[in-house]
């Protein structure tokens, strides 16, 4: 099974609609988790941490389900400046701070 | 997350020379940086992981005498591609991460490298 699954996409969803991914991983020792924003030609931006209790930042809402081992980014009320490139990024224990992140998946609202 | 800078932003260079990038974590000290590379329309992909005082881990299929890194420093790792060829083009960007679990990664701006 790979450390974390993502499914690249495109999702193409007209603006106002809402739109969820799942990042699924693998290691259950993995302890931090986020959701990243990239886009084109740009780096990484942290959009949210994601923490157990679930957390909301405006319209985005990140949840972690430890049991299943994946997280959710819920977005509400798609805004064109959405469109990106979602990554899910997992820290877990081990020698130099092992870093896992999946291969994003793209987001394209259409007017 | 942590505030990564990274030089130079954008370079070009003729086939054959050697291209140094500098990222630096600012304000402060990281162990372990982590260098990417991104082709057009790709995702991240993880090239190697920089150890501040030994040497760097690489992921598999690249090779650590073509990308040479050097993290001298707490503060500041190298990626130096030598004898760049014109498919060596491409995006690299470096992230780090303050030393606490619960710190999330920063990444550097990235530096886009055109090789003619």
């Amino acid at each position: 099974r790979k450390e974390v699954e993502q499914d690249p996409g495109p999702f193409n969803v007209p603006e106002g609609a809402t739109v969820a991914f799942n990042c699924t991983y693998s290691n259950s020792a993995s302890q931090s988790f986020f959701w990243y924003r990239q886009d084109c030609r740009k780096e990484p931006k942290l959009l949210m941490s994601v923490y157990s209790s679930g957390n909301e930042d405006g319209r985005f809402t990140a949840q972690l389900n430890r049991a299943s081992q994946y997280i959710s980014l819920l977005i509400r009320d798609s805004k064109l400046s959405d469109s990106a490139t979602y990554l899910c990024v997992f820290t877990s224990p081990g020698g130099y701070q092992k870093v896992t992140f999946g291969i994003g998946t793209k987001l394209q609202v259409i007017p | 997350g942590a505030v990564v800078s990274q030089h130079p932003s954008w370079v070009i260079c003729k086939s054959g020379t050697s291209v140094k990038i500098e990222c630096r974590s600012l304000d402060f000290q990281a162990t372990t940086m982590f260098w990417y590379r991104q082709f057009p329309k790709q995702s991240l992909m993880l090239m190697a992981t920089s150890n501040e005082g030994s040497k760097a881990t690489y992921e598999q299929g690249v090779e650590k005498d073509k990308f040479l890194i050097n993290h001298a420093s707490l503060t500041l790792s190298t990626l130096t591609v030598t004898s760049a060829h014109p498919e060596d083009s491409s995006f690299y960007i470096c992230s780090a991460r303050e030393p606490t679990w619960a710190d999330p990664l920063g990444f550097g701006p990235g530096t886009r490298l055109t090789v003619l």
